[in-house]
């Protein structure tokens, strides 16, 4: 079956620590994204990618970062200069980012310790 | 720019009507509806293109005034299935990526 995978479902971070969450995607999708969810604040992009090694900024990237150095992968690092990292984070992926449907995971729930 | 989604919250007896909004500052290229369940990932119900028909799926459906730069979704009878968090990402133009309002919360009762 196609989809994105998220890893893992919950995850915990120590303070001054970086963290990685994976993100999988077997639908031959080019654009894949990452996206933040806090209460009552929606979904806010982190970063995004068109294409293998390239991506942009979306408009909260300060204390992430990610590589796209496989198709199938968008890996996503919260440093530890995201000072407020306890959120939903949720990876999603599309054909091409024009006008496209995004298929999103299951999502990975960060909490700080 | 954010979309602005009204009303934050709706609550609703099974069989009744629905309609959210979805309102921009700046003039939009495409509309994209998503219904999110609690704890669950986000899932597509509709793109609105500008100059395209309103678009229908099962009992909802949806609209895209250009002019307006506003979008509203229609929930008629509602089951209780309809529950949920319904976001609106607008597109200002094609190959941008999508800006997501902060979502409507839905409740539909027996």
């Amino acid at each position: 079956d196609g989809g994105i995978t998220q890893s893992p479902k919950y995850l915990f971070r120590k303070e001054g620590q970086n963290v990685t969450l994976s993100c999988e995607q077997n639908l031959n999708h080019d654009a894949m994204y990452w996206y933040r969810q806090d209460p009552g604040q929606g979904l806010r992009l982190i970063y995004y990618s068109q294409i293998v090694n390239d991506f942009q900024k979306g408009d909260i990237a300060e204390g992430y970062s990610v590589s796209r150095e496989k198709k199938e992968s968008f890996p996503l690092t919260v440093t530890s200069a995201q000072k407020n990292p306890t959120a939903f984070y949720l990876c999603a992926s599309s054909i091409g980012l024009a006008v496209e449907t995004q298929y999103f995971g299951p999502g990975t729930r960060l909490l700080v310790l | 720019q954010q979309p602005v989604q009204s009303p934050q919250a709706v609550i609703l007896r099974e069989g009744e009507d629905a309609v959210i909004n979805c309102s921009s500052s700046k003039a939009l290229y495409s509309v994209h509806w998503y219904r999110q369940k609690h704890g669950e990932a986000p899932v597509f119900l509709m793109i609105l293109l500008k100059g395209g028909e309103q678009k229908g799926h099962e009992k909802i459906s949806a609209s895209f005034n250009e002019k307006k730069q506003q979008s509203s979704l229609y929930l008629t009878a509602s089951q209780l299935s309809y529950s949920g968090t319904y976001f609106c990402g607008t597109e200002k133009n094609s190959g941008y990526a999508l800006n997501f309002g902060k979502g409507t919360s839905l409740l539909v009762t027996p």
